[in-house]
C-alpha cells in the first residue's frame, strides 16, 4: 500500500466550477500535512499547508481528517490559471522534514 | 530574495557514467532534501542535509551520496548510472526554525541516462 495515495484523475471541469481533491495516508504518526501544485515540467510549489481545524486561502478550502487519515482540498469558481497537477504531501515521521508525496491529480480548467 | 538555484538545468549521460547535481538553498534556509521525480509520479525522498551530515536517508541505493557545504549548499552524486536513473531531481530547502516541514523547491535538473 502506498503511502500516500491520491484520486488518479484526471479532472475535467469547466470555469466557475468547484472541485475537490482527496488523499489517504498510511501512517497514523505523520503530523504535517500539504498541498503542493506542479505546473508541467516545473518543480512543486507550495499551495497551502493543513491543519486540524481545516483552513482556507481564498478559493481553496483544506481539511484534515486524523481519525480517517483523509485529507481533501476544495477549489471553488476554479480559473484555467488552476489547471496544475495537485500533490498531497505528508511528512515522514521521525525523519526530521523529509516528505511523502502521492502520484499527483491532474486538472485541467476548460474555458 | 533569491530562491533554491539547481545547476545544471539538463543533462544527459551514458549508463555507467557518474553525475554531480548542485543546489543552492533559499536565503535563510540551512537544511537540503534531495528528491526524484520520475515522470508521472511524485517525488520520491532520497536524503537530507543539515549541518554538513545526511541527517535522512529515503530508499535508495549507496550509488546515491552527497555534500553539503559550509555555506548550505550541496550536490548529489550518482555513480553506475542506469536507465532507471533518468528522472527530474529536485532540490528542496527548508529551515528548522522557520516551520521545517514547509519546504522550497528549486527547477530542478533534468537528468536523461541512455
Amino acid at each position: 500500500r502506498k503511502e500516500v495515495e491520491q484520486d488518479p484523475g484526471p479532472f475535467n471541469v469547466p470555469e466557475g466550477a468547484t472541485v475537490a481533491f482527496n488523499c489517504t495516508y498510511s501512517n497514523s504518526a505523520s503530523q504535517s500535512f500539504f498541498w503542493y501544485r506542479q505546473d508541467c515540467r516545473k518543480e512543486p510549489k507550495l499551495l497551502m499547508s493543513v491543519y486540524s481545524s481545516g483552513n482556507e486561502d481564498g478559493r481553496f478550502t483544506a481539511q484534515l481528517n486524523r481519525a480517517s487519515q483523509y485529507i481533501s482540498l476544495l477549489i471553488r469558481d476554479s480559473k484555467l490559471s488552476d489547471s496544475a497537477t495537485y500533490l498531497c504531501v505528508v511528512n515522514i515521521p521521525n525523519s526530521g522534514y523529509a516528505l511523502n508525496f502521492g502520484k499527483g491529480t491532474s486538472l485541467l480548467v476548460t474555458p | 530574495d533569491a530562491g533554491v538555484t539547481q545547476s545544471p538545468t539538463h543533462l544527459i549521460k551514458t549508463r555507467g557514467q557518474q553525475v554531480t547535481l548542485r543546489c543552492s538553498p533559499k536565503s535563510g534556509h540551512d537544511t537540503v532534501s534531495w528528491y526524484q521525480q520520475a515522470l508521472g509520479q511524485g517525488p520520491q525522498f532520497i536524503f537530507q542535509y543539515y549541518e554538513e551530515e545526511e541527517r535522512q536517508r529515503g530508499n535508495f541505493p549507496d550509488r546515491f551520496s552527497g555534500h553539503q557545504f559550509p555555506n548550505y549548499s550541496s550536490e548529489l552524486n550518482v555513480n553506475a548510472l542506469l536507465l532507471g536513473d533518468s528522472a527530474l531531481y529536485l532540490c528542496a530547502s527548508s529551515s528548522p526554525g522557520l516551520g521545517g516541514h514547509e519546504q522550497y523547491f528549486g527547477p530542478g535538473t533534468r537528468l536523461t541516462v541512455t
